[in-house]
């Protein structure tokens, strides 16, 4: 079956960093992506990953991916209060076109 | 760089009315699809097409139909409102398989 379950919500302070987690119980995924939404606006691609790569960083963004656990995680290194938005985990399966989303998980960065 | 254009951004409807939700693509992407956000719910799939004339059934596709009639459109339709499909609605499109999906900034819709 295909169920991605993520934390609803996580808070920090600007500066640290924040680590949003996510759990996928499908081992035939084959991209999982981050995605994050801001209040009253669409779905902007953060980053993805392959399903064969433990790690992949992109500038303040690092993706962990432990397969046997079927975690993965996304790190915001020096969180900032532009980062406060709702992150989404979803996963994609070989030869088929759908996503699959978890229901986010939102970001509170405090001053 | 329009990318995935979605019409109109707002839209309060009357129970039993009708209504068209229009998605419109400039990237030549063969996939696109419509999904619809609720509090505590994530996004969940309603119908997808993946190619000009062809469309399928998602995890939620009562009270929706779709069509395909040109690779750049792909609207939604609302045949008979009701208040239960209150939502945002996304649509979403992508090039070769596994590529990721791009948005459009969505379509708040409020049925009284």
């Amino acid at each position: 079956g295909e169920d991605v379950e993520q934390s609803l919500f996580l808070s920090v302070r600007e500066g640290d960093s924040s680590v949003i987690n996510c759990t996928y119980t499908d081992s035939s995924s084959t991209y999982l992506y981050w995605y994050k939404q801001e209040p009253g606006a669409g779905l902007q691609l953060l980053t993805y990953i392959f399903s064969n790569m433990d790690m992949k960083q992109d500038q303040r963004l690092t993706v962990l991916l432990n397969k046997k656990d079927k975690h993965l995680s996304l790190r915001i290194a020096d969180t900032q209060t532009g980062d406060s938005a709702i992150y989404f985990c979803a996963e994609s399966f070989s030869g088929y076109s759908t996503l699959t989303f978890g229901k986010g998980t939102m970001l509170l960065v405090s001053p | 760089n329009a990318g995935v254009t979605q019409t109109p951004k707002f839209q309060v409807l009357k129970t039993g009315q009708s209504m068209t939700l229009q998605c419109a693509q400039d990237m030549n992407h063969e996939y696109m699809s419509w999904y619809r956000q609720d509090p505590g719910m994530g996004l969940r799939l309603i119908h997808y097409s993946v190619g000009a004339g062809i469309t399928d059934q998602g995890e939620v596709p009562n009270g929706y139909n779709v069509s395909r009639s040109t690779t750049e459109d792909f609207p939604l339709r609302l045949l008979s409102a009701a208040p239960s499909q209150t939502s945002v609605y996304f649509c979403a499109s992508r090039g070769r398989e596994n590529q990721p999906q791009h948005f459009g900034d969505g379509t708040r819709l409020s049925i009284l």
